[in-house]
């Protein structure tokens, strides 16, 4: 079982819609992660916070807005999305060190945008 | 070039074969090899980390040869339950945190 908890599993919006991804973990681990990943397609990295600190952000559009309140959540903010922004949102933690470093998922977030 | 390739698939083979999966990857540097598994619309799973020596974990068996930047996964005595997509994953070369992720290999156990 995934120890990283995301919410909603589904979530349907209208393109003004301004709506919340949320993410949890309680292994003590420092960096979180979002990914997008759309049907047949790997995931693809969208932002990585490290220490609470954003690190990475992989030219993604400003409609999407990340937050990371404290070391044990992470949430993702909507706004004026496209219907082509329907994906699967993966959340994943690791801890901070080198390399080797094992990222773990939540379960997702299916968004579908109207 | 892709920066992680894998062969699509689908693999089909019966329970209790042997089947193996390669991976190639483009960059040099790169210091983190895993392989995850993903089942129909869930999220992807840490199967195995992927060391120079070699690694096995049960009927698993990862390897990673640098010299040809090639990463390979071999599964024994296949089961039903091993059906789904594998994803051979290694970092970007500017970040430990940049995973990248091949397209997977979709293996099929049949009964």
């Amino acid at each position: 079982d995934t120890e990283v908890t995301q919410t909603p599993k589904h979530l349907v919006m209208g393109m003004t819609n301004k709506k919340s991804l949320k993410c949890e973990q309680h292994m003590g681990h420092r960096a979180m992660y979002w990914y997008k990943q759309k049907a047949k397609k790997p995931p693809e990295l969208m932002f990585v916070y490290s220490y609470e600190k954003l690190s990475i952000n992989e030219s993604v559009p400003s409609r999407f807005s990340p937050e990371c309140p404290n070391s044990s959540l992470l949430n993702l903010h909507l706004h004026a999305l496209q219907p082509e922004d329907s994906a699967l949102y993966l959340c994943a933690s690791s801890q901070v060190r080198g390399f080797n470093t094992e990222a773990f998922f939540g379960q997702g977030t299916r968004l579908t945008v109207v | 070039r892709k920066e992680v390739e894998q062969d699509p698939g689908p693999f089909n083979v019966p329970e209790g074969a042997t089947v193996a999966f390669n991976c190639t990857y483009s960059n040099s540097a790169s210091q983190s090899f895993f392989w995850y598994r993903q089942d129909c619309r869930k999220e992807p799973k840490l199967l195995m980390s992927v060391y120079s020596s070699g690694n096995e974990d049960g009927r698993f068996t990862a390897q990673l040869n640098r010299a040809s930047q090639y990463i390979s996964l071999l599964i024994r005595d296949s089961k039903l339950s091993d059906s789904a997509t594998y994803l051979c994953v290694v970092n970007a070369e500017d970040s430990s945190y940049k995973l990248i992720f091949g397209s997977g290999t979709r293996l099929l156990v049949r009964p």
